[in-house]
């Protein structure tokens, strides 16, 4: 049991550049969310997925778009990236519900130059 | 915008003292409330959650909500210096996303 996993770990990208980030989870979760942390800011909501089919922007979707591909894997797309998107994205599953406690991955540092 | 607000520290407590975090939000409707404690380079990891006033304990962890204050606490007994951390308080105000704190750092010292 993996619980959340995220690649690439690490990855450093040009000014225009695109790239995919990959999540998946194993603990049958309905519910899947897409963060970033920046120093000083905290955890943003980017987007998050209810259920699976279901998308929803979170505070900070702008230069980003999702994809639930089946209920185990969401990913986020940069399809320009910025230097304001340098930080570390974090993958996080939950249940869905009240308590929603939410799992999170190991994260992905993104420098974009 | 709903804020979750949280001294940033650094708190620094003695080993085996122990180590009070509190936590404030804004949105009344909030439901349910969550520690997190992140260690330096790694993800968030749960420590407890608590979404009925009053206290609920975990081993060394106590959680205490207050929601006529708006205020919920993390208090962890006879810290030790592993516990040096981030704790981060997070607010689920309805449905699926929560809202996070930015955070207080914590010291222990042996």
């Amino acid at each position: 049991n993996a619980g959340v996993t995220q690649t690439p770990k690490f990855q450093v990208l040009k000014t225009g550049q695109s790239m995919t980030l990959q999540c998946a989870q194993d603990m049958n979760h309905n519910s899947m969310y897409w963060y970033r942390q920046d120093p000083g800011m905290g955890l943003r909501l980017i987007y998050y997925s209810a259920s699976e089919g279901t998308t929803d922007k979170g505070e900070v979707p702008n230069g980003y778009n999702v994809s639930r591909l089946n209920k185990r894997e969401f990913s986020l797309r940069l399809e320009s990236a910025a230097p304001s998107q340098t930080s570390v994205y974090f993958c996080a599953s939950s249940v869905g519900g009240r308590t929603d406690t939410q799992y999170f991955g190991p994260g992905t540092r993104l420098t974009v130059l | 915008q709903k804020e979750v607000e949280q001294n940033s520290g650094p708190l620094s407590v003695p080993e085996g003292a122990i180590a009070s975090l509190n936590c404030t939000y804004s949105d009344r409707g909030s439901q349910s409330f969550f520690w997190y404690r992140q260690y330096s380079g790694k993800s968030p990891e749960l420590i407890m959650f608590i979404y009925s006033n009053g206290d609920k304990e975990d081993g060394r962890f106590t959680a205490q909500l207050n929601k006529a204050s708006q205020y919920v606490s993390l208090l962890i007994r006879d810290s030790q210096p592993s516990d040096s951390a981030t704790y981060l308080c997070a607010v689920n105000p309805s449905g699926y996303a929560l809202n996070f704190g930015k955070g207080t750092s914590l010291l222990v010292t042996p």
